[in-house]
């Protein structure tokens, strides 16, 4: 078991380009989880896969974000013509379905919009 | 909303000193969590406590569900502690996180 892998740990781009992070949870997790944090923040709810389905999406998740889960296993979050305000940690975690089931946190794609 | 307030906002304590921390929530849940974010911003799950108590080593929580208050005890503080310590509340599809408590300890 190697925890939830996040790629790439850092991402600088330019205001108005598309850019693709990608997580790997814990492979035994049927829930996937993918939060944002600004700095001094908490985490921010952005949406929600069991297995490959995605059942909730925050409003947070404006037309330009977009989150798939092929098959169940990885997941990928991609934003579109990324904004200043895109800038933010973006954190995936993983659990398995049930009660009694923490999270699993990555350690996160920092994504800097310049 | 779930509103969720964390006490303290921030918290200096020298090595060896003990610590409460203390998260109130608004509405009745059925998930609550205690995590530990490292300097690195690795978010660590400390605890999975709707009710009752658990202990961990020096960590303790306990959760009030009727009255809608959880706790996270620190013992025997090190300087390793040092970060932000986030409740999370809500249900099983997704977590409302508390803006924290940011714990320095000092030698």
């Amino acid at each position: 078991d190697t925890g939830v892998s996040q790629d790439p740990r850092h991402k600088i781009t330019k205001r108005g380009q598309n850019v693709t992070f990608r997580c790997d949870p814990i492979s035994e997790h049927n829930r996937l989880y993918w939060y944002r944090q600004t700095l001094g923040q908490g985490p921010e709810f952005l949406t929600y896969f069991q297995n490959e389905a995605q059942l909730e999406k925050s409003r947070l998740l404006s037309d330009r974000f977009s989150a798939e889960r092929p098959k169940g296993s990885f997941s990928t979050l991609e934003i579109q013509r990324t904004e200043q305000g895109d800038s933010a940690m973006y954190l995936c975690a993983s659990s398995l379905k049930g009660t009694g089931y923490g999270y699993t946190f990555g350690s996160g794609t920092r994504l800097t919009v310049v | 909303g779930i509103q969720v307030e964390q006490s303290p906002p921030d918290l200096i304590l020298q090595e060896g000193a003990n610590s409460t921390l203390r998260c109130n929530f608004s509405d009745s849940v059925n998930n609550l969590q205690w995590f530990h974010q490292n300097p690195w911003g690795q978010l660590i799950n400390l605890f999975y406590i709707p009710s009752g108590t658990k202990q961990n080593g020096r960590l303790s929580a306990t959760t009030v569900a009727t009255e809608r208050y959880s706790l996270l005890y620190i013992s025997s503080s090190q300087t390793t502690d040092s970060g932000v310590y986030f409740c999370a509340v809500g249900g099983y599809n997704k977590l409302i996180f508390g803006a924290g408590t940011r714990l320095a300890v000092h030698p």
